[in-house]
This record gives C-alpha cells, sequence and structure tokens, in this order.
C-alpha cells in the first residue's frame, strides 16, 4: 500500500478498558504525527516523532496516554482507563518534510 | 499561540458557482499554509501548500492565496462541481519544526 494505514479502523471499547491504536506510515516518511478529531471540533495535536529526536508530547490531554514508534516505522497509540471524553477520531499523519500524509483514522467510541 | 479560524462553518452553493473559503491566523510569523479536504469518514488529503514566501498557489479549480501581513487565506474553487463537497480545512505551520495548528473546517455542499 502506497498511503498511510490505520487499525482499527473502528473501536468500541467499555469505560476504564486500556485501548491501543496502530498506525503504518508511509516507507521513508521520517515524520509521523498523532491528532484527534472530536465531533465539531477541529484536530487537536496529540504527539509528534521526528526520526530519532525525542518525541513532542505536548499535545497528550493526560498521562493516560502515551504513544511509542518503533523502528522509525509503526507507532501505536494507546490510551489507559478510557472515559466518554476520548471518544473522537484518532488519525495519523506521516511526512517526508512539511506536508503531511493522513490515514483514513480509527473512530474510538467509549460507552 | 497560534489560532486558525475559518469562517464561514458551513457553506450551500448550486452547481457550477465559484466560492471562496477563508482561513485567518493570529500570528502573522508562519512557515507555511496548506488547504486540506476532508471526505466523510475519511483522512484529509492535501490540496495545496503555500510557503510563507509565496502569494498564492493553483492547482486546477483551486487557487490558494496568502497574505501574511493582515493573517489571511483564501481558497477559491472555480466552477463549482457536486464532487467538490467535502470540508476544507486550513493549517497553519509556525515554525517548520512544530506541529501544523488546524481551524475547525469549512462544511461545502455543491448542490446538483
Amino acid at each position: 500500500g502506497a498511503g498511510v494505514s490505520q487499525s482499527p479502523s473502528n473501536k468500541v471499547t467499555e469505560k476504564g478498558k486500556d485501548v491501543e491504536l496502530r498506525c503504518d506510515p508511509i516507507s521513508g516518511h521520517t515524520a509521523l504525527y498523532w491528532y484527534r478529531q472530536s465531533l465539531g471540533q477541529g484536530l487537536e495535536f496529540l504527539i509528534y516523532f521526528q526520526g530519532n529526536s525525542a518525541p513532542d508530547k505536548s499535545g497528550l490531554p493526560s498521562d493516560r496516554f502515551s504513544a511509542e514508534r518503533t523502528g522509525g516505522s509503526v507507532s501505536t497509540l494507546t490510551i489507559q482507563r478510557t472515559q466518554q471524553e476520548d471518544s473522537a477520531v484518532y488519525l495519523c499523519a506521516s511526512s517526508p518534510a512539511r506536508s503531511l500524509f493522513f490515514g483514513p483514522g480509527t473512530r474510538l467510541t467509549v460507552l | 499561540k497560534q489560532e486558525v479560524t475559518q469562517i464561514p462553518a458551513a457553506l450551500s452553493v448550486p452547481e457550477g458557482e465559484n466560492l471562496v473559503l477563508n482561513c485567518s491566523f493570529t500570528d502573522s510569523a508562519i512557515y507555511n499554509l496548506q488547504w486540506f479536504r476532508q471526505d466523510p469518514g475519511k483522512g484529509l488529503t492535501s490540496l495545496l501548500l503555500i510557503q510563507s514566501s509565496q502569494r498564492e498557489q493553483t492547482s486546477g479549480r483551486l487557487n490558494a492565496s496568502l497574505d501574511k501581513s493582515s493573517g489571511r487565506s483564501t481558497l477559491y474553487i472555480a466552477a463549482s462541481q457536486p464532487g467538490d463537497s467535502a470540508t476544507y480545512l486550513c493549517a497553519v505551520d509556525d515554525s517548520g519544526n512544530t506541529p501544523l495548528v488546524f481551524g475547525k473546517g469549512t462544511r461545502l455542499s455543491v448542490i446538483a
């Protein structure tokens, strides 16, 4: 596949459970971003990975959120003890420079 | 802190009309500005990227302009088609090393 892929496409979970969202970026893209899009809201930046540098975690809303990027490629966003306000579409994007290529997103619903 | 505003929030036009979408940003010291399109249930697709030194970029029926001094950008769509119906988002890159700051988007409906 030539584009950014994300899995699962939809995730329904119960309040208090942990979830993991996966992003497979375009091969060779050094930068990877996670954004969150809530209903009626713009995109909210969560975390940014650039090469081997320490990630920019300034957008993570709480310590229940964490992300890692293994081998400079696949990234996993983990949300612990999910809350209803975590319900949103989680979008991943990768970039070779500054033009972003987005994945289709994971729609998370916390009941 | 950079803030990006898009007006209107929603727009409905008949097919064939030319239209303008507006984007404003509070800090004019930007690196570049991008316009994206988002179809329902899908991710974002980059349409146009304007570097801070540029005034406009064109792609087909789309033309984006940038006026840094006034903190404004417009996306002009000529001869609109029903297939143009989507949400259009504007995003500002402040420095080349910071995440893009997005507006909330304009939801466009082109009626056949």
